[in-house]
């Protein structure tokens, strides 16, 4: 899997829109761009995936530039709630006929804190 | 839709006793299954992953074990604690590999395990 890079920390105002970027140039054709996010002392909660095209769900939309070499990840109103670490993570399909399972790697992250 | 759900939240054990963490699934069908531990400050280390019933690989050598005894049920063990063992559990299902071509992981809310 690639490596990808994050700033390791980030405060965004409540109601803003928060945009946390990640470093991925040495991403592979076949590699997906997979966010999460850990608030303390909770387990992991996937946020959204994507592959080439932007992506957007009802959590966060996901921005992938055009040589793929970063991406974006937008929660459009920032909540207190959004407060956590936030993880992009790139990963290798799996292929429709593996039917192993993969370990799913964290970085250190980007400490989003959401201030009133 | 999918729900994960650990028990206990959190335990205290002495240093040699017995350990059962259990792990159910809901709404889904043969899904790859895992435990993860989280120690406090570090990374995410896979422990085990199930792909089916009876079928665990262990990827780590440690004094855990795993079971599996229903599609939707995962176990972790241990006959003895170590001092070592405490940490954050984390179980976390995802589509069977054979279904998708992507391994989107969902986790449960964890249980903290302190081991006195």
């Amino acid at each position: 899997d690639a490596k990808t890079t994050q700033p390791p920390s980030m405060d965004c105002a409540e109601g803003r829109a928060a945009n946390l970027p990640c470093n991925h140039s040495t991403i592979s054709g076949n590699e997906y761009v997979y966010w999460y996010r850990q608030i303390h002392s909770q387990g992991p909660q996937y946020i959204i995936h994507g592959l080439k095209n932007n992506e957007t769900n009802e959590m966060a939309s996901l921005i992938i530039t055009e040589d793929r070499k970063s991406s974006t990840l937008i929660l459009p109103h920032a909540t207190l709630r959004d407060t956590a670490v936030y993880y992009c993570i790139v990963r290798v399909s799996i292929g429709i006929s593996s039917g192993s399972a993969r370990q799913l790697t964290f970085g250190s992250g980007t400490q989003l804190t959401v201030l009133p | 839709s999918q729900t994960i759900h650990q028990w206990p939240a959190t335990l205290v054990q002495p240093v040699g006793s017995p350990l059962s963490l259990e792990c159910t699934v809901e709404g889904t069908s043969n899904p790859n299954l895992y435990w993860y531990r989280q120690a406090a400050g570090r990374g995410l280390q896979l422990l085990f992953y199930s792909v089916g019933i009876g079928q665990i690989s262990s990827e780590v050598p440690q004094n855990l074990s795993a079971s599996r005894p229903q599609d939707r049920q995962f176990i972790l063990s241990s006959k003895k604690l170590l001092l070592s063992d405490s940490g954050f559990y984390l179980c976390a299902w995802s589509v069977n590999g054979r279904l998708t071509s992507t391994d989107t992981q969902y986790f449960g809310p964890g249980t903290r395990l302190t081991v006195l």
